[in-house]
């Protein structure tokens, strides 16, 4: 069992839906969860950082965390077509400068 | 907010050559980190990088293979040897950054072609 699973797609939907991506981890150590969004031909950047159970909102992006399930989420509200992308969960151990275990990445496509 | 580096940004190169990979981080970072992301597939961490002493290498990759420089605290080279058509991928180097070690800062990625 990888300790990071995520449905890879791809997932299409109309421009203005809500989008639900989700990763079930292994691993009851992590502590930390990520999410990366990662454009075609571009190195991911850092979406959402959360170290909690509960939610995290910053815009049209909320992350959801329940550590009791080991279940993890990222919505996006009004999605646009820009959202088109690659989004991974990350996952490192804690503790300081440890290495990040991702996800597959789920690519997303938003259609006009 | 910081900055990575890589270069080159992208390169096609023979069989049995090697590459070298540079990466600049625009503050001083204690440990880098290089992922290989071959066609499709999700980042897997090759080895981290620390500064003064030897590269952390993961299950899999050998020092003979990817060789890895840390000359400074800002700096690291990653260098892809004897080359064949399996190591066509991105190559990716990343930093924790801003403040919180957790937070894993990536490179734009070189995009390796072997012919």
């Amino acid at each position: 069992q990888k300790e990071v699973e995520q449905d890879p797609g791809p997932l299409s939907v109309p421009e203005g839906a809500i989008v639900s991506l989700n990763c079930t981890y292994s691993n009851s150590a992590f502590q930390y969860f990520m999410w990366y969004r990662q454009y075609s031909r571009k190195g991911p950047e850092l979406l959402m950082y959360t170290y909690s159970s509960g939610n995290k909102e910053d815009g049209r992006f909320t992350a959801q965390v329940d550590k009791s399930s080991k279940y993890i989420s990222l919505f996006i509200r009004d999605s646009q077509p820009s959202d088109s992308a690659t989004y991974l969960c990350a996952m490192p151990l804690g503790g300081g400068y440890q290495k990040v275990t991702f996800g597959t990445g789920t690519k997303l496509q938003v259609i006009p | 907010s910081a900055v990575i580096s890589q270069k080159p940004s992208r390169d096609i190169c023979q069989r049995g050559t090697s590459l070298t990979i540079q990466c600049q981080v625009d503050s001083q970072v204690t440990m880098m980190f290089w992922y290989r992301q071959q066609p499709g597939q999700s980042l897997t961490l090759i080895a981290t990088a620390n500064q003064g002493s030897e590269a952390t290498y993961e299950s899999g990759f050998v020092i003979d293979k990817f060789p890895i420089s840390r000359p400074n605290l800002t700096f690291s080279t990653l260098t892809v040897s004897n080359m064949s058509p399996e190591d066509s991928s991105i190559y990716l180097c990343s930093a924790p950054l801003a403040g919180d070690r957790n937070e894993q800062f990536f490179g734009p990625g070189t995009r390796l072609t072997v012919l």
